[in-house]
């Protein structure tokens, strides 16, 4: 079975540092690794994916997510953090031919 | 650019009582889904529709049901509410349900049951 870990319920990080948001997951099978953002009272919005190729995976808003396979992870990451940024992250896997696992979220808040 | 339009975008029900939410896709997308969130559970899959014309169960369907009008809207019914039914609800809409193409969501329509 597929699953999503997102060890920290809640990350605080200062305006204009770096922010990382983690995920590890678990499949059977090679996997599509995902990142949504959700704002208060609204959907999730899609941030950034990994399909293949290239680990370092670039996406909105400056942020970038990068895949490791032996340690099955992909961290969200922005090297200088804004305001604007905080907000509810989810990490999401799908491996072929079954449906999409979100992870319990991390509510990033960035502090000016 | 709609996207993912879903209505109503909240809603009160009495213990009992039943009602639709409804859901289009502008994209024309194969697969659509209805999600539940709830607090620290993220989000649980409760139906899909892979293809115009087929439905199958989640991991969180009992309570629901759910109907693949044509391939724009696909609408969850809830017959008789429950107040552990009350949540967030969010559809969502992909291009195909079994490879790595990305999923996207509407705005969430919040339902609580009293």
């Amino acid at each position: 079975a597929q699953s999503v870990a997102q060890p920290e319920d809640q990350v605080n990080v200062a305006e204009g540092n770096p922010l990382t948001v983690k995920c590890t997951y678990s499949v059977s099978g090679n996997p599509y690794l995902f990142w949504y953002v959700q704002y208060p009272n609204r959907g999730l919005q899609f941030l950034l994916k990994y399909i293949t190729g290239d680990n370092l995976v670039k996406g909105s808003y400056g942020f970038e997510a990068e895949f490791n396979k032996s340690q099955t992870s992909f961290h969200l990451k922005k090297p200088s953090a804004l305001v604007s940024d905080s907000a509810l992250y989810f990490c999401a896997v799908r491996v072929y031919g079954q449906n999409f696992v979100f992870g319990p979220g991390t509510r990033l808040s960035v502090l000016p | 650019n709609a996207g993912v339009t879903q209505t109503p975008k909240f809603q009160v029900l009495k213990t009992g009582q039943s009602m639709t939410l409804q859901c289009a896709q502008d994209m024309n997308h194969n697969s659509m889904y209805w999600y539940r969130q709830d607090p620290g559970m993220g989000l649980r899959l409760i139906y899909y529709s892979a293809s115009e014309g087929t439905t199958d169960k989640g991991e969180v369907p009992n309570g629901y049901n759910v109907s693949r009008l044509n391939k724009r809207e696909f609408s969850l019914r809830l017959e008789s509410a429950a107040p552990s039914q009350t949540s967030v609800y969010f559809c969502a809409s992909s291009e195909a349900s079994s490879s790595g193409n990305t999923i996207y969501f509407g705005e969430g329509s919040w339902l609580t049951v009293v």
